[in-house]
């Protein structure tokens, strides 16, 4: 089994409303990412989470925060966001992040709109 | 920030047809990944491959991680319809580091 599931698969927000993204896996991944992609991009990295641990932010902006409650679970919070900020924000996992051989999982996404 | 060249950038398939798309880099990877796309999905993966030379098929897919270690190439054989999407190259350049996506390859069905 290599699922990731990801809810909600859309979500229509207000500038200042505040929602979660989440994103859960059971194959004992213990490495779990946030890509953000616009149309007709490949993903972009925003966060690596290595055995619950924020190991890498790519400079996003304070409005979207991650969290880590388990090795199972990802969250991603937002708040205040941007219409630009509307975009696929796709959920991925792997066995580590320092392996010798990672092949990373996606989940089908949260398609986000702003307004 | 860094993409690896992924070519065509799109193309138009006929159904039964074989095709191909390539993905180069000036630098050298140690990890290939092959993922398909459909409209509003996330990319699943089609095919990893780790080592340099290594030929790797899953159904009608076949990709090879090349053997200078900067390129990859993924062949579709006779191609039917559900083939449409985009299609990504994806590598890491070591252990830790992140995943350089290609620029993908759109397949397109012929009118």
């Amino acid at each position: 089994d290599t699922e990731v599931t990801q809810t909600p698969k859309h979500l229509v927000m207000g500038m200042t409303n505040k929602k979660s993204l989440k994103c859960e896996q059971h194959m004992g991944h213990r490495a779990m990412y946030w890509y953000k992609q616009k149309a007709k991009k490949p993903p972009e990295l925003m966060f690596v989470y290595s055995y619950e641990k924020l190991s890498i932010n790519e400079s996003v902006p304070s409005r979207f925060s991650p969290e880590c409650p388990n090795s199972s679970l990802l969250n991603l919070h937002l708040h205040a966001l941007q219409p630009e900020d509307s975009a696929l924000y796709l959920c991925a996992s792997s066995q580590m992040w320092r392996g010798p051989q990672e092949t990373q999982y996606f989940g089908p996404g949260t398609r986000l709109l702003v307004l | 920030g860094q993409q690896l060249n992924q070519s065509p950038q799109s193309m138009f398939i006929q159904e039964g047809e074989d095709v191909s798309m390539n993905c180069t880099s000036s630098s050298i990877f140690n990890t290939w990944l092959w993922y398909k796309q459909d409209p509003g999905e996330g990319p699943v993966l089609l095919i990893a491959l780790y080592k340099a030379g290594e030929l790797t098929s899953n159904g009608r897919l076949t990709a090879q991680f090349g053997i200078t270690r900067k390129d990859s190439f993924l062949n579709i054989s006779a191609s039917i319809p559900s083939d449409v999407g985009i299609y990504f190259c994806a590598g890491t350049r070591a252990a830790g580091n992140k995943l350089t996506f290609g620029g993908g390859t759109r397949v397109l069905v012929k009118p």
